[in-house]
């Protein structure tokens, strides 16, 4: 069956160093990997989408890889903020028919 | 308005009770999402409009649930005879391009 994870603990780092979150899934061949930023009691916010024939995308703080071959995505925040504190999601299309399945999120919590 | 607007924001329904959530997407998007979001998970699939043309409703998980946008714009979900295991909240997302806009969500809970 098709699945997506994310890690289901939260990460917790120190203010200024580098957070980085995974995604992995399986039975996928996505057309495209998006990261979402939800904050409590709200709708997710888009923040980056990547395409299969794309290694990197950077977009000011922020990098995510796509490795279709290990079926994994990594997105950095560089020089995190406490204002970065907040859940992260990636969402994958349904194989072209662009309806995004997302997975669980991982809470990102930045110390000062 | 500038975003997906979700009324109402909260709903406390009694077990057996119908409920209407309404989703006011960003005007001009022609694709619009309903999804269900549960406590600690990302949101899950519904179903899926293009204009007013239910094109996919894979995910409602019974026939109790039933959405219409027909008009094109507006988008009403409906759960009848609610269950507490409807409790979540009810995301809305238009569509520009392979960016979704969340609204806000409704929050319901079914005692």
């Amino acid at each position: 069956s098709q699945k997506i994870e994310q890690n289901s603990e939260a990460l917790n780092i120190q203010e200024g160093k580098t957070a980085t979150l995974t995604c992995n899934y399986t039975n996928y061949s996505p057309a495209y990997l998006q990261w979402y930023r939800q904050d409590p009691g709200r709708g997710p916010v888009f923040l980056l989408l990547i395409r299969e024939n794309e290694k990197e995308k950077r977009k000011e703080r922020l990098k995510v890889t796509f490795d279709t071959t290990l079926k994994q995505s990594l997105f950095h925040i560089t020089a995190s903020q406490p204002a970065d504190s907040a859940t992260y999601l990636c969402a994958l299309d349904r194989g072209g028919s662009y309806i995004p399945t997302f997975g669980r999120g991982t809470s990102l919590i930045v110390h000062p | 308005g500038a975003g997906v607007s979700q009324s109402p924001r909260y709903k406390v329904a009694k077990r057996g009770q119908d409920v209407a959530l309404r989703c006011d997407p960003i005007s001009g998007h022609v694709s619009l999402f309903w999804y269900q979001q549960a406590l600690g998970q990302g949101p899950e699939f519904l179903t899926y409009f293009q204009n007013e043309a239910q094109l996919d409703k894979s995910g409602l998980p019974s026939d109790r649930f039933f959405a219409e946008r027909p008009e094109g714009s507006v988008s009403t979900l409906k759960i009848q005879r609610t269950q507490q295991e409807d409790s979540a909240v009810y995301l809305c997302a238009s569509r520009l391009a392979n960016e979704q806009f969340f609204g806000p969500g409704t929050r319901l809970t079914v005692l």
